[in-house]
């Protein structure tokens, strides 16, 4: 079964600060995708990157990235330079590649990401 | 533009009532999934389905049934709603399994 950790429930930083969201993951499929996703206060999902497990290079969006570490099992996303339009819920999700069964997207249980002015 | 329509939005209803939410894609996905969201519990996947007339349970199936006689639409079924399951539900779409997926805006159920 696969099982995705976010430690940090809630963080709170002041505008412009740099912040890291914290993100392990457990599976045994040598394959797999990982993901984050943003939830506004309005409530959708709004996707925002996609990884697969054979690429470790670190990737960069604007005044986001992230650190993929296999030999660790994590998967970090940081925000530079955090603006109040940051606040969201974070999830992280992984998700076998192909094949069958019932694991799909199996999500973490998200960080509340407060950004103050 | 591709989307994944939910309906409703917001739905208050009482102990017992059968209701049904609707989903629907206009990507030609293959696979489609349901999940719920709780506070403190993240998102959990109901049931999925593979293709036409292929679904199974997901993590938290007990208390709904799915159907999918055609690939673009997934309703998910409350045959009878209890209180336990008002929640933030989503209805997702994907090429396959674990490609990518499109989420719908969400359906926010009370029972009460």
């Amino acid at each position: 079964a696969q099982k995705v950790t976010q430690a940090q429930t809630e963080i709170s930083v002041v505008e412009k600060e740099d912040v890291t969201l914290d993100c392990v993951y457990e599976t045994r499929d040598t394959t797999y995708y990982l993901f984050w996703y943003k939830q506004p206060p309005s409530g959708e999902l709004v996707f925002l990157i996609r990884r697969n497990s054979f690429d470790e290079q670190n990737e960069i969006s604007g005044r986001y990235s992230w650190n993929f570490q296999k030999s660790t099992s994590s998967f970090n996303f940081t925000i530079t330079a955090s603006q109040v339009v940051d606040s969201a819920v974070y999830f992280c999700a992984l998700s076998p590649i192909g094949g069958g069964g019932a694991d799909g997207l199996t999500f973490g249980k998200g960080t509340h990401l407060i950004i103050q002015p | 533009e591709a989307q994944v329509t939910q309906n409703p939005r917001y739905l208050i209803t009482v102990t017992g009532k059968k209701l049904t939410v609707t989903c629907s894609q206009n990507m030609n996905h293959e696979y489609m999934s349901w999940y719920r969201q709780d506070p403190g519990l993240g998102l959990r996947q109901i049931y999925y389905s593979m293709n036409v007339e292929v679904t199974d349970k997901g993590d938290v199936p007990e208390g709904y049934k799915v159907s999918r006689k055609e690939k673009r639409n997934f309703p998910l079924i409350l045959e009878s709603p209890s209180p336990n399951q008002t929640s933030l539900y989503f209805c997702a779409s994907s090429r396959d399994r674990g490609y990518g997926y499109t989420f719908g805006s969400g359906t926010r159920l009370t029972v009460v």
